[in-house]
């Protein structure tokens, strides 16, 4: 079975520019997670999608943002990019059965830089 | 609302030495807590995870955590740690909204 791939690994860009984050979940997951990595911190959800359907959201602004495809594929947008953006965002891919405590699947991630 | 505290910022032990990384949870139920870890530019790896049951659970690579409810804490522990356990590691809970908390990590480092 394929693991979760990101794209790309690495970012740079400028304040006030926009910037999305691709991720392919594992094979037969219909559920993705993306969490936000600063730099000696743990990760912080941002949100969920379960079949292209935004499930839940962490405490981020709406120039946070998502989307979910038929082939379980996911994309994270951020508009008007801070200084504060700057960290690793994380993608994590699930099987949603119902039970809660589902193990989650982690990409390598994509390091953005926003200079 | 769910939260996850690791005090411990950076542990270091000698490789062979036993090792207990702490962690305590703040949930009003039964909680569902995990371990991961995270090797320099990777995502992060489920070593183990309790829902219910016996409180000691046993995980990948050697390690184990207990669940102690009085003490709301679920430490992670190894007997004996190797080189290649040096890495970040991270507790998590979660609870009704399916969506794991995730403390802020304790760094592994292993002398020779």
């Amino acid at each position: 079975e394929t693991g979760v791939t990101q794209s790309p690994t690495h970012l740079i860009k400028t304040r006030g520019q926009q910037v999305t984050l691709r991720c392919s979940s594992q094979s037969g997951h219909n559920t993705v997670s993306w969490y936000q990595q600063a730099l000696g911190q743990g990760p912080q959800f941002i949100f969920q999608y379960y079949r292209e359907e935004e499930n839940g959201r962490g405490n981020f602004p709406p120039r946070f943002s998502g989307l979910q495809f038929p082939n379980y594929s996911s994309e994270l947008n951020v508009n008007a990019l801070e200084l504060d953006d700057s960290a690793l965002y994380l993608c994590a891919s699930s099987s949603k059965t119902g039970g809660a405590g589902e193990k989650l699947f982690f990409g390598s991630g994509t390091q953005l830089s926003v200079l | 609302a769910q939260s996850v505290t690791q005090p411990d910022i950076h542990i270091t032990v000698s490789e062979g030495a036993s090792l207990e990384l702490r962690c305590n949870y703040s949930y009003g139920a039964t909680p569902y807590l995990f371990w991961y870890v995270q090797s320099p530019g990777q995502g992060l790896q489920l070593l183990l995870k309790y829902f219910s049951g016996d409180t000691l659970v046993q995980g990948i690579k050697g390690f184990e955590a207990e669940f102690k409810r009085s003490q709301s804490s679920f430490n992670l522990r190894k007997p004996s740690v190797h080189w290649s356990d040096a890495a970040e590691y991270f507790c998590a809970v979660s609870g009704g909204s399916y969506i794991p908390t995730f403390g802020r990590g304790t760094s592994l480092i292993v002398h020779p």
